[in-house]
């Protein structure tokens, strides 16, 4: 069974620009969450969709929206790029919303820089 | 706001040695992860628990909850190189969003 996948993989954006990142889950997965991993901060819930739905969101600024597809696949976007916004995004699958020990199954991750 | 905490943030340990890794979490909650990350990887599962009491092991790792003290553990046994990486505790207190811990980077010396 093939896991999660995300495109691209290494990303260098310049400070202003905006930046799409994919997500496929797992296959018959249809909860996606978007995390971002920072030395700083660490790792950080973005938001989560479920049947094209977004179930929760993290305490991010609204420059960072996302969204669902009919496949479950996901995109997240990034508009006015900010210095601070070099990270590692992750994406992480899980069959269904909200069941008690649904384990999370992360993706490799899009390593965003902007310079 | 849910706040999970680790310790300890750095472990050194040799090969052959025991050690345990606490996870302190702010907010009542009866669903816990453990995950590890190799560097420049993704997260990797380990344990889901789901109750008070509950105890997981794979290999030389074991994973333990205590809902009422708000406390998992994660006790490494004969540490070997192949465990060096970093663990991350992760509480799911909403059924949508999991808060994860600052990690403890482990390096097990020979």
């Amino acid at each position: 069974k093939a896991g999660v996948t995300q495109t691209p993989r290494y990303l260098i954006k310049t400070r202003g620009q905006q930046v799409t990142l994919s997500c496929s889950p797992i296959s018959g997965h249809r909860s996606v969450s978007w995390y971002q991993q920072t030395p700083g901060q660490g790792l950080q819930f973005l938001f989560e969709y479920f049947s094209e739905t977004q179930r929760n969101k993290g305490n991010f600024p609204g420059r960072f929206s996302g969204r669902q597809f009919s496949n479950s696949r996901s995109e997240m976007n990034v508009s006015t790029l900010e210095l601070g916004d070099s990270a590692l995004y992750l994406c992480a699958s899980r069959r269904l919303a909200g069941e008690r020990g649904e384990t999370q199954y992360f993706g490799p991750g899009t390593r965003l820089l902007v310079l | 706001e849910l706040k999970v905490e680790q310790n300890p943030l750095f472990l050194s340990m040799q090969e052959g040695k025991n050690y345990t890794i606490y996870c302190n979490y702010s907010t009542t909650s009866d669903r816990l992860y453990w995950y590890r990350q190799d560097p420049g990887k993704s997260l990797e599962s380990l344990f889901v628990l789901l109750s008070n009491g509950a105890v997981k092991q794979e290999g030389r790792l074991m994973a333990s909850l205590d809902t009422k003290a708000r406390l998992s553990t994660l006790h490494i046994t004969a540490a070997v190189h192949d465990l060096s990486a970093t663990y991350f505790c992760a509480v799911d207190w909403s059924g949508s969003r999991l808060t994860f811990g600052e990690g403890t980077q482990l390096t097990v010396n020979p």
